[in-house]
């Protein structure tokens, strides 16, 4: 159980475009999910916490109107990287909170993504 | 300010060499004090969730322990596929579900 899956896991795309990356809890239901991204060598940087059928609440220097966030349902949110730039390049990893067992986490497998 | 900070950064063990990784924090109204594993190019897998000082668990040749002020994670008898970036991450009470994470240890188990 408490399995969270990523779409695409990795994906290319050039300086100016826009990409959406989806997190999906696949066996669970969870109201809140987190948006991190991890530079190599670094450990997670929490970016937005998504709540179902309510806007995102973003980290401090972490640009909204770049990072659209969005969390239609209780098992799919998606982060949006609008206008693309290389700097963006990083690993983008989702969690959902399993309401289940109180305050557990679960990781996506991550999404590598490159801005040419 | 919320702060975790784990040691060593990277630990070298030979296969069947038992160590324990620390993670020491200091928080207002711990939640939850949480270890993952995360593999290269993967996202972090869950290990264990410590909610009071004194608890412990154990999962295979892993066992994490929780005092007021740190985390061990001991590794007993490791085998080369215990080899991955250890994290420890910290929910304060009044975080609405964040965790803090530390620099993480990354430890390589040899033959």
């Amino acid at each position: 159980g408490a399995v969270v899956s990523q779409h695409p896991s990795w994906v290319i795309c050039k300086s100016g475009t826009s990409v959406k990356i989806e997190c999906r809890s696949l066996d669970f239901q969870a109201t809140t999910m987190f948006w991190y991204r991890q530079f190599p060598k670094q450990s997670l940087m929490l970016m937005a916490t998504s709540n179902e059928g309510s806007k995102a609440t973003y980290e401090q220097g972490v640009e909204k109107d770049k990072f659209l966030i969005n969390h239609a349902s209780l098992t799919l949110s998606t982060l949006t990287v609008t206008s693309a730039h290389p700097e963006d390049s990083s690993f983008y990893i989702c969690s959902a909170e399993q309401g289940a067992t109180p305050y557990e986490q679960y990781f996506g497998p991550g999404t590598r993504l490159t801005v040419t | 300010e919320d702060q975790v900070t784990q040691s060593p950064e990277a630990l070298r063990l030979q296969e069947g060499e038992s160590s324990s990784l620390n993670c020491s924090y200091t928080v207002s109204g711990l939640r939850g004090l949480f270890w993952y594993r995360q593999d290269p190019g993967k996202g972090p897998e869950f290990l264990f969730t410590l909610y009071s000082a004194g608890e412990e668990k154990e999962k295979e040749r892993l066992k994490a322990t929780l005092t007021k002020k740190e985390s061990f994670l001991h590794i007993t008898a490791p085998k080369p596929e215990d080899s991955a970036t250890y994290l420890c991450a910290v929910q304060a009470g009044d975080s609405w579900g964040k965790l803090q994470f530390g620099a993480g240890t990354q430890v390589v188990v040899t033959p």
